[in-house]
């Protein structure tokens, strides 16, 4: 596609309940980021899929959060028993290749609007 | 302390001015920089990344990179009031080898009055 898509944009659940949130990235982009932005603060790194495994899932608060990314495109991050401090926005990122610290346009990493998740 | 710092601000400057919106980070070493645009209830989107020591300019953005004091800003001349967002700096921490995300600041608001 011409841009990172997420959807829903908005979901508003019970504390307690399971969510799913996805994010199709940019076609051809190999690595993939989830970030969690609250409110006044700058996005927090979830997650990060290199194809179809998760290189690095440091990032999960806690075991209620997983993600997947099956066919190495589209991707999925679930929260099982969501708790009001969950609440954010959670935003997909993409790039060409992954960030590897040197030089090169092709790791830049391009968000989707995000989808904005609130616990009730 | 937190690993990239910034000013929340608000920064507020008048129309036509230079806006300078600073980054310090705490990992020595660190090499790939990047400054994003943030507007409100919107997905960040890159303005520029910098990655060698001095500056890079791209239109009205400068962005100036100095490792040794473990600074990154950057520089809008001729603000306009459609600049006025929350400026994210992201950084690739030199400690995180094996990740491949980025460190961000908390953001600088920036307005610009007309």
């Amino acid at each position: 596609g011409a841009g990172v898509s997420q959807t829903p944009s908005n979901k508003v659940t019970e504390k307690g309940k399971y969510v799913e949130l996805r994010c199709d990235p940019i076609s051809g982009h190999t690595a993939l980021y989830w970030y969690r932005q609250s409110l006044g603060q700058g996005p927090e790194f979830l997650i990060y899929f290199q194809g179809t495994g998760a290189a690095d899932d440091s990032g999960l608060p806690n075991d209620r959060f997983f993600a997947v990314r099956p066919e190495g495109s589209v991707s999925t991050l679930k929260i099982q028993r969501t708790e009001r401090g969950d609440s954010a926005v959670y935003l997909c990122a993409s790039s060409l290749t992954p960030l590897a610290g040197g030089p090169g346009a092709k790791n830049i990493q391009y968000f989707g609007a995000g989808t904005r998740l609130s616990v009730l | 302390q937190k690993e990239v710092e910034q000013n929340s601000g608000p920064l507020s400057v008048p129309e036509g001015a230079i806006a300078s919106l600073n980054c310090t980070y705490s990992d020595r070493g660190s090499q790939s920089f990047f400054w994003y645009r943030q507007y409100s209830g919107k997905s960040p989107e890159l303005i520029m990344f910098i990655y060698s020591n001095g500056d890079k300019e791209d239109g009205r953005f400068t962005a100036q990179l100095n490792k040794a004091s473990q600074y990154v800003s950057l520089l809008i001349r001729d603000s306009q009031p459609s600049d006025s967002a929350t400026y994210l700096c992201a950084v690739k921490l030199k400690g995180d080898t094996g990740r491949r995300a980025l460190t961000f600041g908390s953001g600088t608001r920036l307005q610009v009055q007309p």
